[in-house]
């Protein structure tokens, strides 16, 4: 059965610090991995899919890897801005798809 | 805009009640899902549709029940035998033929039992 990890489960950041998200899954058989931020009390957004045959994905501030081998992906923000205070969410599509606990960023003025 | 709606927002309940919640897409997606996220524990699958007639029942699914009479529609009901029904739900979509795609998300219903 896939699990999937995220670590840490929370971080507290000051503006413009590059940081870097962890997602880990155990099964390396998968087609796909997704990154999503849900804001408190809100719906998850979708910020990267990366798929199996990929190494990463870019999206503005944002950069996603994977590598399938070591069972892992990070999401890489750059010069962090307070709106990017959110929880972070991993998913991992195999047979099934399953998802990460989640990080709660907070970004500090 | 395409996009997912679900609705309502808020929802209150008392205990013994049954509650349906709308899920209304119009991405042409195939596949539809409903999620439960309580705080902790991450999202749990409840049920999911990958075609019009026809659903599975995910890891939860006890106490819930869906219909997928049409492509756009996946409602779901929260039975009088759900005995934890207080959380947010969320209903999802994506492209269910072929290559599993991009994984859309409404933006929840939050369901409280008084």
């Amino acid at each position: 059965k896939q699990e999937v990890t995220q670590i840490p489960a929370a971080l507290s950041v000051p503006e413009g610090e590059n940081l870097v998200l962890n997602c880990s899954f155990t099964d390396s058989a998968i087609y796909n991995l997704q990154w999503f931020r849900q804001d408190p009390g809100k719906g998850l957004t979708s910020l990267l899919l990366i798929q199996s045959s990929q190494r990463e994905q870019t999206s503005g501030r944002l950069n996603a890897s994977l590598d399938k081998s070591s069972g892992r992906s990070t999401l890489y923000i750059a010069a962090s801005q307070p709106g990017d205070s959110a929880t972070y969410l991993c998913a991992v599509q195999g047979n099934m798809l399953t998802f990460g606990g989640g990080t709660r960023l907070m970004v500090k003025p | 805009d395409g996009g997912i709606t679900q609705s309502p927002k808020y929802l209150f309940r008392k205990e013994g009640q049954n509650v349906t919640l709308s899920c209304e897409q119009n991405l042409n997606h195939d596949a539809m899902y409903w999620y439960r996220q309580d705080p902790g524990q991450g999202l749990r699958l409840i049920y999911y549709s990958q075609i019009v007639n026809d659903f599975q029942k995910g890891d939860i699914a006890e106490g819930y029940s869906v219909s997928r009479e049409k492509k756009e529609s996946f409602p779901l009901t929260v039975t009088s035998a759900q005995k934890n029904p207080t959380a947010f739900y969320l209903c999802a979509s994506r492209r269910g033929q072929g290559f599993p795609g991009e994984l859309f998300f409404g933006e929840g219903s939050r369901l409280t039992v008084l």
